[in-house]
């Protein structure tokens, strides 16, 4: 069966400080992978998703940015963090298109 | 509008009641609809998943799709303290792109 980790699972950071957070999926090949952040009150919003390795679409314009190295690793990271770039980042897989996004448990940022 | 409606509740219930959640949605070319329960400082797991209007039935829940009045439901039977979670409703277009509902808060009493 698939699996999808994540880690850490919290982390506290310093404003201006680098990120990685870091997501493997496992029992699967050539996966569709996400990132999104979830904050309170405001729903799921998709940050990057990749339907390959080295193709990365982002969503919106911020101050983070994702790569996939290998088909079931994607990266999410950031040169600088601001205080704005708190939250709970989930990633995600599928299949396809047609099917429907399985979630880590994600990581919880606190930017101090 | 906002694209995915959902009542952030809480909501309430006392064990073995019927849980009734529901989304209601503005963007006709969704196709396929998702319910997704999350526990407090967990990721959001999938429950149900559908594409077709009508039921359909898993165990102790059910999900229903009203795709000509945009509105889609879930309900859990003899709900359990173990069902106290959020609720996500989430549905897809055929471009992939796919639009949540900020969450249903379910806390149900023993």
């Amino acid at each position: 069966s698939q699996t999808i980790h994540q880690w850490p699972a919290t982390l506290v950071q310093p404003v201006g400080s680098p990120l990685s957070l870091e997501c493997t999926v496992e029992g699967t090949s050539n996966p569709n992978l996400y990132w999104y952040r979830q904050a309170a009150g405001r729903g799921l919003q998709l940050l990057f998703y990749s339907v390959g390795i080295g193709q990365i679409s982002s969503e919106v314009p911020q101050n983070l940015s994702a790569s996939r190295p290998q088909d079931r690793q994607f990266i999410l990271s950031s040169k600088k963090l601001l205080l704005s770039d708190s939250g709970f980042y989930l990633c995600a897989w599928s299949v396809d298109n047609n099917q429907p996004q399985h979630f880590g448990d994600g990581t919880r940022l606190s930017i101090l | 509008q906002k694209e995915v409606e959902q009542d952030p509740g809480p909501l309430s219930v006392p064990e073995g009641a019927i849980v009734s959640l529901n989304c209601t949605y503005s963007n006709s070319a969704f196709q396929y609809f998702m319910w997704y329960r999350q526990y407090s400082r967990k990721g959001p797991e999938l429950l149900m998943y559908t594409y077709s209007s009508g039921n359909k039935e898993d165990g102790r829940f059910t999900a229903q799709v009203d795709k000509s009045s945009k509105y889609i439901s879930l309900f859990i039977r003899d709900s359990q303290p173990s069902d106290s979670a959020t609720y996500l409703c989430a549905m897809k277009d055929g471009n992939n792109r796919l639009a949540f509902g900020k969450g249903n808060q379910v806390v149900v009493i023993p």
